[in-house]
């Protein structure tokens, strides 16, 4: 039972690099989302999608895209890095993203650090 | 501005205590989560409140919604070095969840 898989464990990129982060789950959840952790600051959501072909933005979206072209995927791009998008960054998948929630199932997350 | 205001933020305790953890905001959720969080992991779902009072028991540990649906509190009886880790209350309202900073409890054997 894989879950919430995301790839890679860890990247370090250059000032100005772009990249994409990788979140796969396969338990037909169709509420997804991306999340930032940093020290002192908890969890803060960057974008979320409610269904294939449905993005919308969190607290933190700017210098972040994502993309839902199936229910499965859900790709978080980073347009041009900076050192403040050093970070650990989860992918989340639950059931039911409105009203009353099952909660959420997290990837183990990607750790980047921009140099 | 955090949403999510969780008491407190570190707390070492010995092995056999009992320990209480807060999570407190001034909005009213749909749902609140509460998740245990390891080094080098992703957080994991510990359980989900729904209705204001409700109380809930895993093992060791009791999870209470507010009344009014805007806090909670995590009571840990008997902690274990197991129970060591970061956690961390969420709130769902609409389409978002809303987390804490987290408390980082360490169990000293």
């Amino acid at each position: 039972n894989a879950g919430v898989t995301q790839t890679p464990k860890f990247q370090v990129l250059k000032t100005g690099q772009s990249m994409t982060l990788q979140c796969a789950q396969d338990m037909n959840h169709e509420y997804m989302s991306w999340y930032r952790q940093d020290p002192g600051m908890g969890l803060r959501l960057i974008h979320y999608s409610v269904g294939a072909g449905i993005t919308d933005q969190g607290e933190v979206p700017n210098g972040y895209n994502v993309s839902r072209s199936t229910t499965e995927d859900f790709p978080l791009r980073l347009l041009s890095a900076a050192p403040s998008q050093t970070s650990v960054y989860f992918c989340a998948s639950s059931y039911r993203g409105t009203g009353v929630s099952d909660g959420y199932t997290f990837g183990s997350g990607t750790r980047l650090t921009v140099v | 501005t955090q949403l999510l205001e969780q008491s407190p933020q570190f707390l070492s305790i010995q092995e056999g205590e009992n320990l209480t953890v807060y999570c407190n905001s001034s909005s009213v959720f749909s749902s609140l989560q509460w998740y245990r969080q390891e080094p080098g992991e992703g957080p994991v779902l510990l359980v989900t409140v729904v209705t204001g009072g409700e109380v809930k028991k895993l093992k060791r540990l009791t999870f209470q919604f507010g009344d009014a649906r805007k806090d909670s509190s995590l009571h840990i009886t008997a902690a274990q070095t197991g129970d060591t880790g970061l956690y961390l209350c969420a709130g769902n309202t609409g389409n978002q969840f809303y987390f804490g900073t987290g408390t980082s409890l360490t169990v000293i054997p």
